[in-house]
């Protein structure tokens, strides 16, 4: 079956910095890959939706400069958090959809601790 | 916007049958989908429905009303290992699946 590894699965780091979580779907071309973030006991909200070779889509309310979107082709998307602050603390977990399917394979999700 | 909505928390006994309700807006429809997710792991796919009507998968069972824009989520037989967030999503335009609140669901002896 369809498999998304992402990775890593957790990471920890200082406030200021940056952290980049890569997505990629290991047996199939995802010509879609979406970017979730899930704040403890809540659901999963959508961040954006990354299409290969072209710019991402963000939802209302996240900002497209802190948050870059990369998804250079059709196996990895990145998730790039800039200048991390304690509030981005989160589960952010990618999600892939192949073209023609109705599914969409999840990552197993990397959990940020900003310090 | 597409609200999604689905009861905060269920509490069930084991062996039992629990319902798990979730109504969305209807326009853009392109499917409902039914993930289970532990604590702390990524959505578990459960069911897909994209037609009216119950689809059925051993103790799990998924129906659908588009005109209503409503599912339910029913689960047989409880079992302790069942205790998980419940989580209703929706297809919509350009592949995009967006989540409901989500269903805490308490499996107890």
């Amino acid at each position: 079956g369809a498999v998304v590894s992402q990775h890593p699965s957790w990471v920890i780091c200082k406030s200021g910095t940056s952290v980049k979580i890569e997505c990629r779907s290991l047996d199939f071309q995802a010509t879609t890959m979406f970017w979730y973030r899930q704040f403890p006991k809540q659901s999963l909200m959508l961040m954006a939706t990354s299409n290969e070779g072209s710019k991402a889509t963000y939802e209302q309310g996240v900002e497209k400069d802190k948050f870059l979107i990369n998804h250079a082709s059709l196996t990895l998307s990145t998730l790039t958090v800039t200048s991390a602050h304690p509030e981005d603390s989160s589960f952010y977990i990618c999600s892939a959809h192949k073209q023609g399917d109705y599914g969409y394979t999840f990552g197993s999700g990397t959990r940020l601790t900003v310090v | 916007g597409q609200n999604i909505d689905q009861p905060t928390e269920m509490t069930a006994t084991e062996g039992a049958i629990v319902q798990i309700n979730c109504t969305y807006q209807t326009s853009g429809f392109n499917g409902l989908f039914w993930y289970q997710q532990h604590a702390g792991e990524a959505p578990t796919f459960l069911s897909y429905n994209v037609l009216d009507g119950l689809e059925e998968k051993g103790r799990f069972s998924s129906f659908l009303s588009r005109s209503k824009g409503y599912s339910y989520l029913l689960l047989k037989e409880l079992q302790m290992k069942d205790s998980a967030s419940y989580l209703c999503a929706r297809g919509g335009g350009g592949n995009k699946l967006t989540f409901g609140t989500g269903t805490q669901l308490k499996v107890e002896l």
